[in-house]
C-alpha cells in the first residue's frame, strides 16, 4: 500500500527557509487521481494545512501561508516538497505529509510526522 | 481559534457510546464533505470516516459518521481503552479556499 516518509532537517534558524520533502512509495504518484499535501501540528495543539499540489505541479496554499509557502513535486522520484520561508518560533511544528482526494478532501496515508524546531 | 468547533474533552466508561460534535457553517461543512480522524498519543493521524460517513476498509463499524446541515457528529460504540485518543473533523472551506479542522476532541475511556 501507499507510504509516505519526510525528511529534511530538524532544526531551522529562525528568518530562514525550511524545507521539507515526501517521499511516497507502493503506489502510483503521477495517477493524477490523488493531490499530494503538507499539515502541521504545533506541540499540543490541532491540525493545519498548510497546502496541496497535484502530480502536475498545480498547486493550493492556505492563505494564512499562501506568501510564505511553496511546493514542488518530482515525479521522477515520487516525492513533493515543502519550502516555507521566513520562520519564526510560530512555525515550530510536526509537519505531516498526506495523500487526499480531490473534492472529498480527505487524507489518507499520513506519513509518520517530522519535528521542525525554529531556533532563534 | 479553529474554524470547526468540537468539544475539548469526551469521556465514558469502556463499553459504552460517546459521540462527538463538529460545528461549522454553511461555507465548510454545509456544503463540504466532512472527514474525521484519530490521533493515537505520539502517532499521525489516521482516517476514520470520509465524505461524512463513509468508512475506510479495515476501521470497524463502532466507529460512525453523520452531517446534518453545519454539524457533523462522529460516533463511537463499544469503547475500548484503546480509543483513547485525540479525534479531529476535516472539510473544505469554500470561503477560505482551503481545507479546515476542528480544535481536536481528547477521548478518555474511563
Amino acid at each position: 500500500q501507499v507510504q509516505l516518509q519526510e525528511s529534511g532537517p530538524g532544526l531551522v534558524k529562525a528568518s530562514q527557509t525550511l524545507s521539507l520533502t515526501c517521499t511516497v512509495s507502493g503506489g502510483s504518484f503521477s495517477s493524477g487521481t490523488h493531490f499530494w499535501s503538507w499539515i502541521r501540528q504545533p506541540a499540543g495543539k490541532g491540525l493545519e494545512w498548510i497546502g496541496r499540489i497535484y502530480s502536475s505541479g498545480g498547486t493550493s496554499y492556505n492563505p494564512s501561508l499562501k506568501s510564505r509557502v511553496t511546493m514542488s513535486v518530482d515525479t521522477s522520484k515520487s516525492h513533493f516538497s515543502l519550502k516555507l520561508s521566513s520562520v519564526t518560533a510560530a512555525d515550530t511544528a510536526v509537519y505531516f505529509c498526506a495523500r487526499g482526494l480531490p473534492y472529498s478532501n480527505w487524507f489518507d496515508p499520513w506519513g509518520q510526522g517530522t519535528l521542525v524546531t525554529v531556533s532563534s | 481559534q479553529s474554524v470547526l468547533t468540537q468539544p475539548p474533552s469526551v469521556s465514558a466508561a469502556p463499553g459504552q457510546k460517546v459521540t462527538i460534535s463538529c460545528s461549522g457553517s454553511s461555507s465548510n461543512i454545509g456544503n463540504n464533505y466532512v472527514s474525521w480522524y484519530q490521533q493515537l498519543p505520539g502517532t499521525a493521524p489516521k482516517l476514520l470516516i470520509y465524505e461524512n460517513d463513509k468508512r475506510p476498509s479495515g476501521i470497524p463499524d463502532r466507529f460512525s459518521g453523520s452531517k446534518s446541515g453545519t454539524s457533523a457528529t462522529l460516533g463511537i460504540t463499544g469503547l475500548q481503552t484503546g480509543d483513547e485518543a485525540d479525534f479531529y473533523c476535516g472539510t473544505w472551506d469554500s470561503s477560505l479556499s482551503a481545507v479546515v479542522f476542528g480544535g481536536g476532541t481528547k477521548l478518555t475511556v474511563l
